[in-house]
Order: structure tokens, then sequence, then C-alpha cells
């Protein structure tokens, strides 16, 4: 079976710049999540998809970040413009089923913003 | 808002000997996941704890979910060197909200 797929892995942008991440889940996962990891913190959970549909988005900076889920499969996490605090692993992840199910995470992208 | 505490944070340990790290939520918690990243890697699915009071074993390592289902450990005995990692847990309380504990990051010496 194959995993959660992410691109790119690494990016490296200036401040001010945009960005973007894809994230392609297991095939059959309704439900996806997009994770910000700063170095040396636990993953914090920006959005989450039930299929196409928002669950939950209210650690997402709505002023900077945007995602969707097209046609409740692949998912794209925006970033414009970029801020220095910024700079994170973005980890997309997926579950079969609703919130209580394992998740099963991508390899993520590091982004570095200088 | 719902608090996470984990501890310790670091956990430096003796190749053979056994560690425990705890996890506490400020709310009551539907389930309680924990999940291991390796070094560089991703976070892995370790185990999910519904019912008060349960405990589940995988080889050496124990879990366990308090009564009150607000507070949650995981125990490893006889450490080796595979073990090293950071171990999350991960909160779902009642409301569906989600969140991850900061980690007890694990080092080994042989």
């Amino acid at each position: 079976e194959a995993g959660v797929a992410q691109s790119p892995r690494y990016k490296i942008i200036e401040k001010r710049q945009s960005v973007a991440f894809w994230c392609n889940p297991i095939s059959g996962h309704a439900t996806l999540y997009w994770y910000q990891q700063i170095l040396g913190q636990g993953p914090k959970l920006l959005i989450q998809f039930q299929n196409n549909g928002v669950v939950d988005d209210s650690q997402l900076p709505k002023d900077r970040f945007s995602a969707e889920r097209l046609k409740g499969v692949d998912s794209t996490l925006k970033i414009q413009p970029a801020k220095l605090e910024d700079s994170a692993v973005y980890l997309c992840a997926s579950s079969l089923g609703d919130t209580y199910n394992e998740q099963f995470f991508g390899p993520g992208t590091r982004l570095t913003v200088l | 808002g719902q608090q996470v505490m984990q501890i310790p944070q670091y956990q430096h340990v003796q190749e053979g000997e056994d560690f425990t790290t705890y996890c506490n939520s400020s709310t009551t918690l539907s389930n309680i996941q924990w999940y291991k990243q390796r070094p560089g890697g991703h976070p892995v699915f370790l185990i999910q704890l519904v019912k008060s009071g349960e405990v589940k074993k995988q080889k050496r390592l124990t879990f366990q979910f308090g009564e009150a289902k607000k507070n949650s450990s995981l125990h490893i005995t006889a450490t080796q060197t595979t073990d090293v990692g950071t171990y999350f847990c991960y909160l779902v309380t009642n409301d569906y909200k989600l969140s991850f504990g900061a980690g007890t990051t694990v080092t080994v010496r042989a």
C-alpha cells in the first residue's frame, strides 16, 4: 500500500514570497490533516478535512495560509506571504475514517524562510 | 483551551534500563494516541487507548490510560538503541479537539 506522498521535500524561500505544498493521501482515506512542526516541538494542527469539507481550521493563520482539498483527494497548502517564523516542517497525514482513527504521516516538507 | 503537558521533555537512558513518559490533559479525553518520531523522520502511530483504565502492551512498551481519562503513560522496559526518538501523545477531546503533546525525546547510551 502506498503511503502519504508530499512534495516538495525541501523548500527555501525569502520572506514575503509565496510557497505551496502538495499532499496525496492514502487511497480511500477520507480525513486529511495539515500540521506545522517547528523544530523541537510537537506537530500543531493547521487544518483538518473530511472528504473535501473543512472540519477544523481554528489554528490556521488565515491572513496568510490557505488550504484546499481537490475533489476530496489531493490537498494543497499555501503560504502567502511567508514570514521568518513560518520556517518549519509541514506534515500531511491521512486517516481512514474520522478523528478517532490512527493517522498515517507523509515525509513532510521542510520550509526555510530567509 | 485544552492544555497538554508531557513529561519529561528529555529522557537520557542507559541501555537496558526502564523509563516512563507521562501525558496529562486539562480536559477529559475521548481517546489518546501515541506516536513515535525518529530523528529526521515523521510521526508513526504506536497505539490508541479508548477505555478508562485501559492497559495495552506491545513487546517492551506498556501504555496506560488513566481512570479519569485525563492522563496516560508509556513505559518502556529494557531500553534498546532502537527506542531512540521522540514519543508524542495525541489527545482527542470529547468535542473533537486534537492536539499533540510537546514530546519526550529519548536518547540511549550503550
